[in-house]
């Protein structure tokens, strides 16, 4: 059974940092990574989709890297921002029916 | 513009009644899928589908029924029988069913029974 982890479940930082994410899965049979974005309250918005043939990928500021082999993947945020608080899950598809295996999530706050 | 509406937001039921979410999606997307948010907990898959007419249980069914008569829409009902329904509903959609695309959600909706 696939379970994906992300430690830790919160992190504050001051503004400007540049910071990195972590998401690590126990089974490497994936076919895609994904990580979101949620605000309080919300829905989830998808910041990067990597496939399993793809070592990262960039939107921004962000920057989502895969290894595979390994069952990690991190998402970079570069410059951070007070308006980039909010808390990031990472999920990955084992299934070619798209099925989504969530981690629990970081919540980030970037202190002004 | 296209997207995923999920309604009411926010939703108060007595315990002991059924209560149906709706999601609709004008993305012209094969597959959707429910799941549910805990504090906590992440999120948990409760039903997919992949075509009209069509659907399977995730990991945690029980308690809830789906169904899936038009490919825009795909309506979540909460029964009596569902132990601990208090919980954060999001609906997503992604593009075909043929392989693991990127999904796509709705806003969710905030269900309280007391």
């Amino acid at each position: 059974k696939q379970e994906v982890t992300q430690i830790p479940a919160a992190l504050s930082v001051p503004e400007g940092e540049n910071l990195v994410l972590n998401c690590s899965f126990t089974d490497s049979a994936i076919y895609n990574l994904q990580w979101f974005r949620q605000d309080p309250g919300k829905g989830l918005t998808s910041l990067l989709l990597i496939q399993s043939s793809q070592r990262e990928q960039t939107s921004g500021r962000l920057n989502a890297s895969l290894d595979k082999s390994s069952g990690r993947s991190t998402l970079y945020i570069a410059a951070s921002q007070p308006g980039d608080s909010a808390t990031y899950l990472c999920a990955v598809t084992t299934g070619a029916n798209s099925k989504l295996t969530f981690g629990k999530g970081i919540t980030l706050s970037v202190r002004p | 513009d296209g997207g995923i509406t999920q309604s009411p937001k926010y939703l108060f039921r007595k315990e002991g009644q059924n209560v149906t979410l709706s999601c609709e999606q004008n993305l012209n997307h094969d597959a959707m899928y429910w799941y549910r948010q805990d504090p906590g907990q992440g999120l948990r898959l409760i039903y997919y589908s992949q075509i009209v007419n069509d659907f399977q249980k995730g990991d945690i069914a029980e308690g809830y029924s789906v169904s899936r008569e038009k490919k825009e829409s795909f309506p979540l009902t909460v029964t009596s029988a569902q132990k601990n329904p208090t919980a954060f509903y999001l609906c997503a959609s992604s593009i075909t069913r043929d392989g693991p695309y990127e999904q796509y959600f709705g806003p969710g909706t905030r269900l309280t029974v007391t």
